[in-house]
């Protein structure tokens, strides 16, 4: 069975600061990862994603991830935290030796909050 | 404008009060699936369809049913509710295969379910 861990509830960090959001998978094969962001009484938004290929990713907003094989980890970054980042922030994967194709696997999410 | 659209926003209900919480997009996306979010537990998924006539289980199917008559429409239907599914859901669409091809989910703004 494919899992995801975010291992900190919540992360806390200064405006201007580099923010850091902890994600480990476990995927049978190679695993499809994404990160996605919900705001306050919205949706979730896709942020970014890996499939293949480099294995820093950049995605919205200035956010970028980088893929670690051995240590089977997706962290979220950001060179530069903004107030208007504060949001909760799941990571997900899909294996791609899943039985059913279409399952995404989410993480339990961390709240970012950033503070002047 | 493209979107994925849940209705209602808030609903409350008594125990074994059929109900249907719908879901609609625009975007002529092939794949559709229906999560619930809980605190500390994240997203999970309840169902997913992959196109018209074909819908499949996800991780808590139990207690719900999904139908796909149509490609934008993909209602999720609560026969007999009880308290435990008093929760956050939110329906997603996708092209193609879904995140099972690496796209990306488009969510719905969810709907506030509380089983009285």
């Amino acid at each position: 069975a494919q899992s995801v861990a975010q291992p900190e509830d919540q992360v806390n960090v200064a405006e201007g600061n580099p923010l850091t959001v902890k994600c480990t998978y476990s995927v049978s094969g190679n695993p499809y990862l994404f990160w996605y962001v919900q705001y306050p009484n919205r949706g979730l938004q896709f942020l970014l994603k890996y499939i293949t290929g480099d294995n820093l990713v950049k995605g919205s907003y200035g956010f970028e991830a980088e893929f670690n094989k051995s240590q089977t980890s997706f962290h979220l970054k950001k060179p530069s935290a903004l107030v208007s980042d504060s949001a909760l922030y799941f990571c997900a994967v899909r294996g791609l030796n899943t039985g059913t194709a279409s399952k995404l696997t989410f993480g339990t999410g961390t709240r970012l909050q950033v503070t002047l | 404008e493209a979107q994925v659209t849940q209705n209602p926003r808030y609903l409350i209900t008594v125990t074994g009060k059929k109900l249907t919480v719908t879901c609609s997009q625009n975007m002529n996306h092939e794949y559709m699936s229906w999560y619930r979010q809980d605190p500390g537990l994240g997203l999970r998924q309840i169902y997913y369809s992959m196109n018209v006539e074909v819908t499949d289980k996800g991780d808590v199917p139990e207690g719900y049913k999904v139908s796909r008559k149509e490609k934008r429409n993909f209602p999720l239907i609560l026969e007999s509710p009880s308290p435990n599914q008093t929760s956050l859901y939110f329906c997603a669409s996708s092209p193609g295969a879904g995140p099972g091809e690496g796209e990306k989910l488009f969510f719905g703004s969810g709907t506030q379910l509380s089983v009285l």
